[in-house]
């Protein structure tokens, strides 16, 4: 069965640190990957997606993502967060079976 | 807004009522899907819509009953919910299978006593 696993639940930085979030997926073959984000008291929100092409992919407010294949991983980044970003981030991937699975989220606190 | 709205917010309910969550999309979107949000755990899909037609349920107890009358509206029928079934329901829309993300609606936040 097809899952995705963040290893990370609760994540605590101080502004201007960088961030890696770890997202790991199970499948094989072609996969859809995506990084979601949820705001105290918002929905979630997409980040940014891969499909296909260069698996280094750039999303909104600076935040990036790595597809890469041999790790079966899409880890995200942000080389400098800021106190805005403390949110929940949910990693989460389609295969062929074309159901979106998420990961359990990894929260992410920063400090002013 | 992300043109997927879910109604009611908040919903307390008793193990005998009988309640419905609502979710409507604006969006054009042909495939609707329900989401179980509980603490500490992934979110689980719980049905899959694409072109009015259940295309998935995922081992969903009976006192969950989904319902799509078009492909703007899609409802869940809650009856005789257990307190393990408190939890975020999201209700997400897609322009159908492939590669397109989802939009999710705000939630609603169901508590069962």
């Amino acid at each position: 069965a097809q899952s995705v696993s963040q290893h990370n639940h609760h994540v605590i930085l101080s502004e201007a640190a960088s961030l890696e979030l770890g997202c790991n997926y199970s499948y094989g073959g072609t996969v859809n990957l995506f990084w979601y984000v949820q705001y105290p008291g918002q929905h979630l929100q997409l980040l940014l997606k891969y499909f296909s092409g260069d698996p280094l992919v750039k999303g909104i407010k600076g935040f990036e993502a790595e597809f890469i294949k041999s790790k079966f991983s899409f880890n995200l980044r942000k080389p400098s967060v800021q106190w805005s970003d403390t949110a929940e981030y949910f990693c989460a991937a389609r295969g062929s079976a074309r159901q979106l699975t998420f990961g359990s989220g990894t929260q992410l606190t920063v400090l002013p | 807004e992300t043109g997927v709205t879910q109604t009611p917010r908040h919903l307390v309910m008793g193990m005998t009522n009988k309640k419905s969550l609502k979710c409507e999309q604006h969006l054009g979107h042909n495939a609707m899907y329900w989401y179980k949000q509980s603490a500490k755990k992934p979110l689980e899909l719980m049905f899959v819509y694409s072109l009015e037609e259940r295309v998935e349920n995922n081992s969903v107890p009976s006192r969950f009953s989904p319902e799509c009358p078009n492909s703007s509206h899609l409802f869940l029928h809650l009856h005789t919910l257990q307190p393990e079934d408190s939890a975020l329901y999201l209700c997400a829309s897609s322009q159908g299978p492939g590669n397109t993300e989802a939009f999710f609606g705000q939630g609603t936040r169901l508590t069962v006593v």
